[in-house]
């Protein structure tokens, strides 16, 4: 079936840091691959998203390419500050329209 | 402005009382999703409408019921089977083949 692993948190990274969260998935077919950023005590927004081999999804210094031959959708950034701190998502729909999420990632970065 | 909205934001009831969580928008979408999260956790999937008048369950649906009679509505009912109601509930829309939209969340405090 349709799964997706991401890298276990919590980060806790310092201002201007690189960030790597790492996400892998398992789908039959070709899915839509998206990553999503929550804030405390809100939805979910879509920060980026890629829905064909070899795409760079990228939003706000945010980036990630979709890897099938990997079967992965790491997200990067060269750069944190501190208002980056939130929990990101990794998650693919099916051609069916489900959506699988990973368990979340939480990031933190301190001034 | 197009988008979903949930009310209220805070739900608080007693034991063994039904509660019903509203999910509205009006970005003309054919899919809709209920989840639930539990403090740290991911996204769990309670029940998904690929269009009006038909629902599927999630994950788990146990304890919750939900009715698609408009298009732009999605209401779900916490019963008094769910044996562990209190969460923070999120809804989400989607168009086909593409990414989930989420609307603010409901947290429901049952004591």
């Amino acid at each position: 079936g349709n799964s997706v692993t991401q890298m276990e948190g919590p980060v806790t990274l310092s201002e201007e840091a690189f960030l790597t969260i790492n996400c892998t998935y398992t789908a039959t077919g070709y899915p839509s691959l998206f990553w999503y950023v929550q804030y405390p005590g809100e939805g979910l927004q879509l920060l980026l998203k890629a829905t064909k081999a070899d795409d760079k999804g990228s939003n706000k210094g945010f980036e990630a390419t979709y890897r099938k031959e990997t079967t992965s959708f790491h997200l990067e950034k060269g750069s944190v500050q501190v208002s980056d701190s939130a929990v990101y998502f990794c998650a693919l729909s099916d051609p069916s329209n489900q959506f699988y999420f990973g368990t979340g990632t939480s990031l933190t970065v301190i001034p | 402005d197009g988008g979903i909205t949930q009310s209220p934001k805070y739900l608080f009831r007693k034991e063994g009382q039904n509660v019903t969580l509203s999910c509205e928008q009006n970005l003309n979408h054919d899919a809709m999703y209920w989840y639930r999260q539990d403090p740290g956790q991911g996204l769990r999937l309670i029940y998904y409408s690929q269009i009006v008048n038909d629902f599927q369950k999630g994950d788990i649906a146990e304890g919750y019921s939900v009715s698609r009679e408009k298009k732009e509505s999605f209401p779900l009912t916490v019963t008094s089977a769910q044996k562990n109601p209190t969460a923070f509930y999120l809804c989400a829309s989607s168009p086909r083949r593409d990414e989930q939209y989420f609307g603010p969340g409901t947290r429901l405090t049952v004591t």
